[in-house]
Formats: structure tokens, C-alpha cells, sequence
């Protein structure tokens, strides 16, 4: 079946720095990927998706590559701030009724 | 900009007890879901639901639990009889279509616990 993982977390940053949280996953067919990001008390929101092969989903200066050859759908940022502290969750959408499946999440912690 | 709602945002239950669990989705959404995170765990996908009826299913759906969309704005998940292993995060998540490239708007979560 479709797995999705996340590097390990927490990830702890300073301000300005550069960012990656890698994603891979193992699926059958295409499946599109999405980041969502989970601020403290708040639900998940989307940041961003990409729906085939060598898209690039990019939001809020947050960017992801649909990597088919590596299974990869890492997350970069070029310089992040402490408003970026957050969780961040990969995930797969793949059957025609909707279903996600996430990866485990990452905790994100800027310090200024 | 429109969002998910759920209610309540804590809810503390004994052992065996029924809870209730309440999501009002995006109006003009169709498709309507549940999640559950345990603590230090995935999110897992629970249900998802169309028409009035449970298009998809996963095995942690068992018969203690069930879905319903009482009106046309509620969007119900019913665990009958509480275990210790049900306390998490409930999110519920709504959606225009379903289907690998839809983008499904998410509620604040339920946190349910179970003593």
C-alpha cells in the first residue's frame, strides 16, 4: 500500500537559515503529493502541492519538487523566519474517493 | 475565507461511554472526511463520505464507529462505545471532489481522551 516518511524531528533553526525537510514516499500509479502545516492550535492548512512528475509546488517562500525517479518530495526554504515554527506534514493523495496518508510530521522551531 | 469547523475542541470521556463528535464542513463541499492522530503517531485516515454514503474505509473504522450527516451542514463522527486506544486528535477535512489532486480543507481537531 502507499507509505509516506519523513525525516526525523524535531528540527531546530535560526532565523535566516536555510531549510529542508525531506519527504519520501512509496506508492502505485501517480499520486499527487501535498505539505500541509500545522501552526500551534490550529488544523492542518495546505502550503503546497504538485499533482505529476517534476512539478514544482512552491508557497510563502516554501518549495517542493516531485521527484518520481527518487520517490522524493522534499521541502526547502530558503531563509526561514520564527513565524515558520510549526509542524509539517507530508503527505500522498492517491484513490479516487480522497484518502491522504501522511508521514509522521516534523516539528519545526526558529529561534530569532 | 471559509473554513472547517469543529466542535468541541476537548472532549473527556469514561471508558465504554458514546461520544459525538461535530464538524461543519465548507458549504459547498461535497466530500467530507476523518482523521485521527495519536499522540506522537501519524495522522490516519479514517472515512471518507459522499452522497450520503462511506465511499472509503480503513480497518481502524471498525463497527464501534459510524458517520452521519444529520442536516445539510453537520458532519458527524459517532464512536459508540469508548477505549482507552481511542483518545487523539479527531480532524475532520472537507473537499469540492475527491480524487489524488484535490485539495481537502482540515478542522482545528477534536482532542478526545479517554480515561
Amino acid at each position: 500500500g502507499n507509505s509516506v516518511t519523513q525525516m526525523e524531528g524535531p528540527v531546530t533553526l535560526s532565523e535566516e537559515a536555510f531549510l529542508t525537510i525531506n519527504c519520501t514516499y512509496t506508492a502505485t500509479g501517480y499520486p499527487s503529493l501535498f505539505w500541509y502545516v500545522q501552526y500551534p492550535g490550529e488544523g492542518l492548512q495546505l502550503l503546497l502541492k504538485a499533482t505529476k512528475a517534476d512539478d514544482k509546488g512552491s508557497n510563502k517562500g516554501f518549495e517542493a519538487t516531485y521527484r518520481k525517479e527518487t520517490t522524493s518530495f522534499h521541502l526547502e526554504k530558503g531563509s526561514v523566519q520564527v513565524s515558520d515554527s510549526a509542524v509539517y506534514f507530508c503527505a500522498l493523495g492517491g484513490t479516487s474517493y480522497g484518502k491522504l496518508t501522511f508521514g509522521q510530521g516534523t516539528i519545526l522551531t526558529v529561534h530569532p | 475565507e471559509p473554513e472547517v469547523t469543529q466542535t468541541p475542541s476537548h472532549q473527556v470521556t469514561q471508558m465504554g461511554q458514546e461520544v459525538i463528535l461535530r464538524c461543519v464542513p465548507i458549504s459547498n463541499h461535497l466530500y467530507f472526511y476523518w482523521y485521527r492522530q495519536i499522540l506522537g503517531q501519524k495522522v490516519e485516515f479514517l472515512v471518507s463520505f459522499y452522497n450520503n454514503e462511506i465511499s472509503e474505509k480503513s480497518e481502524i473504522f471498525d463497527d464501534q464507529f459510524s458517520v452521519e450527516r444529520p442536516d445539510g451542514s453537520n458532519f458527524t463522527l459517532k464512536i459508540r462505545s469508548t477505549k482507552l486506544e481511542d483518545s487523539a486528535m479527531y480532524f475532520c477535512a472537507s473537499s469540492e471532489a475527491a480524487g489524488g489532486p484535490e485539495t481537502q480543507y482540515f478542522g482545528p481537531g477534536t482532542r478526545l481522551l479517554v480515561l
